[in-house]
């Protein structure tokens, strides 16, 4: 089962900054989460990951709170381009051969509106 | 950037029929998984490789299931006597070790119809 819980749906207005949340409250000290996103018909697409710290790359920003239990992505200027199902999965960090599997859950529907 | 690429994107067949779907990872990875998703759910994991391995397999993986990777290079994903149950997205991902972190790229998956 997914270790991670998310909000059905949301809406956000175009040019505005979309907050997705997500709670992983067993989250263990060396699990990482990860974001992916699915636009309709097309194959998940990676967004961000991290361990602890905030992350930040071209497409988003990660923010993880501080005893691990909850993160949020922020879309800063969501598009029509970024309604898409929003992935958070927790995945352990593993130097072995096992424990590599993406464990999925049902995600965000994520609509930009005009 | 040539990114993890499937064949055939889409694949209609009848029911019993065997089919064979193809991935090619991203160049250099030595890790490839392979997943199948349902209409309305999130993807589940199915196997996945490292090079020539196949280090682990769900329970999803029915005998009718083979999936190979010759040479640590591409993969192929076999279904033996197809039920209308096996329609679904099937999506391949691949990934270069870095240790403790590694991250999964998708490929655009093969849609398969079994009528």
């Amino acid at each position: 089962d997914a270790k991670t819980t998310q909000p059905p749906s949301m809406d956000c207005a175009e040019g505005r900054a979309a907050n997705l949340p997500c709670n992983h409250s067993t989250i263990s000290g060396n699990e990482y989460v990860y974001w992916y996103r699915q636009i309709h018909s097309q194959g998940p697409q990676y967004i961000i990951h991290g361990l602890k710290n905030n992350e930040t790359n071209e497409m988003a920003s990660l923010i993880i709170t501080e005893d691990r239990k909850s993160s949020t992505l922020i879309l800063p200027h969501a598009t029509l381009r970024d309604t898409a199902v929003y992935y958070c999965i927790v995945r352990v960090a593993t130097r072995g051969g096992n424990n590599r599997k993406l464990i999925w859950g049902l995600g965000t529907s994520l609509a930009v509106n005009p | 950037d040539t990114g993890v690429s499937q064949d055939p994107r889409h694949k209609i067949t009848k029911r019993g029929q065997n089919v064979t779907f193809r991935c090619d990872p991203i160049s250099e990875h030595n890790r490839l998984y392979w997943y199948r998703q349902t209409l309305g759910q999130g993807p589940e994991f199915l196997t996945y490789f490292q090079n020539e391995a196949q280090l682990e397999k769900s329970r999803l993986l029915s005998d009718r299931f083979s999936a190979e990777r010759p040479k640590g290079s591409f993969s192929t994903l076999e279904i033996q006597r197809t039920e209308q149950g096996d329609s679904a997205m099937y999506l391949c991902a691949s990934s270069k070790d870095r240790g403790y972190s590694e991250t999964q790229y998708f490929g655009p998956g093969t849609r398969l119809l079994v009528l």
